[in-house]
């Protein structure tokens, strides 16, 4: 099947830095990505959704200057949280799918702890 | 609105036991419809999805769910739980396009809980 992969799984970052968190589809080619937001025992909420070599659309409420998101290529996107502050801690956790799938393929979520 | 409900937030079951895990929806349409699994800290599997046919689905691990579409309801069920399907399970819903995986909305999750 098809493997996305997340870059790191984990990471702590002090208040006010940024973070980049990566997504990479291993074995595909994938047209779009999304980000989603997970909070502890909560679903996940679409942040966005970014296809390759286009600005990325951003769900409502979401603020596209504190989550910046690039899809420059076929097998890589990247979320950068801006200037995080602890209520930025959550689980992000990508999907990727291509033209003609029936699914999205999950990337195995990345942990952000901001102190 | 669109909106997917999964009543139960936390079930527990006796390993060998049989489960049913409840998904309603709420959507314009006929959606795509889905169950995902997840594990602690984990990213998520895609169980079984349903597109159109027949409404009873058979997916990985021995899961099945059906399609009610009187009801508008996506049951998930398993004859046998094992200890190794204490997870949180996610129902979806997607449009029903190609592409139907985009803007997947989720529901809040039920997490199985499996005692020996």
């Amino acid at each position: 099947g098809a493997v996305v992969s997340q870059h790191p799984s984990w990471v702590i970052c002090k208040s006010g830095t940024s973070v980049k968190i990566e997504c990479r589809s291993l074995d595909f080619q994938a047209t779009t990505m999304f980000w989603y937001r997970q909070f502890p025992k909560q679903s996940l909420m679409l942040m966005a959704t970014s296809n390759e070599g286009s600005k990325a659309t951003y769900e409502q409420g979401v603020e596209k200057d504190k989550f910046l998101i690039n899809h420059a290529s076929l097998t890589l996107s990247t979320l950068t949280v801006t200037s995080a502050h602890p209520e930025d801690s959550s689980f992000y956790i990508c999907s990727a799918g291509y033209e003609g799938a029936s699914e999205a393929f999950f990337g195995q979520g990345t942990r952000l702890t901001v102190v | 609105a669109q909106s997917v409900t999964q009543p139960d937030i936390h079930i527990t079951v006796s390993e060998g036991a049989s489960l049913e895990l409840r998904c309603n929806y709420s959507y314009g349409a006929t959606p795509y419809l889905f169950w995902y699994v997840q594990s602690p800290g984990q990213g998520l599997q895609l169980l079984l999805k349903y597109f159109s046919g027949d409404t009873l689905v058979q997916g990985i691990k021995g899961f099945e769910a059906e399609f009610k579409r009187s009801q508008s309801s996506f049951n998930l069920r398993k004859p046998s739980v094992h200890w190794s399907d204490a997870a949180e399970y996610f129902c979806a819903v997607g449009p029903m396009f190609s592409g139907g995986y985009n803007k997947l909305i989720f529901g809040a999750g039920t997490r199985l809980a499996v005692h020996p």
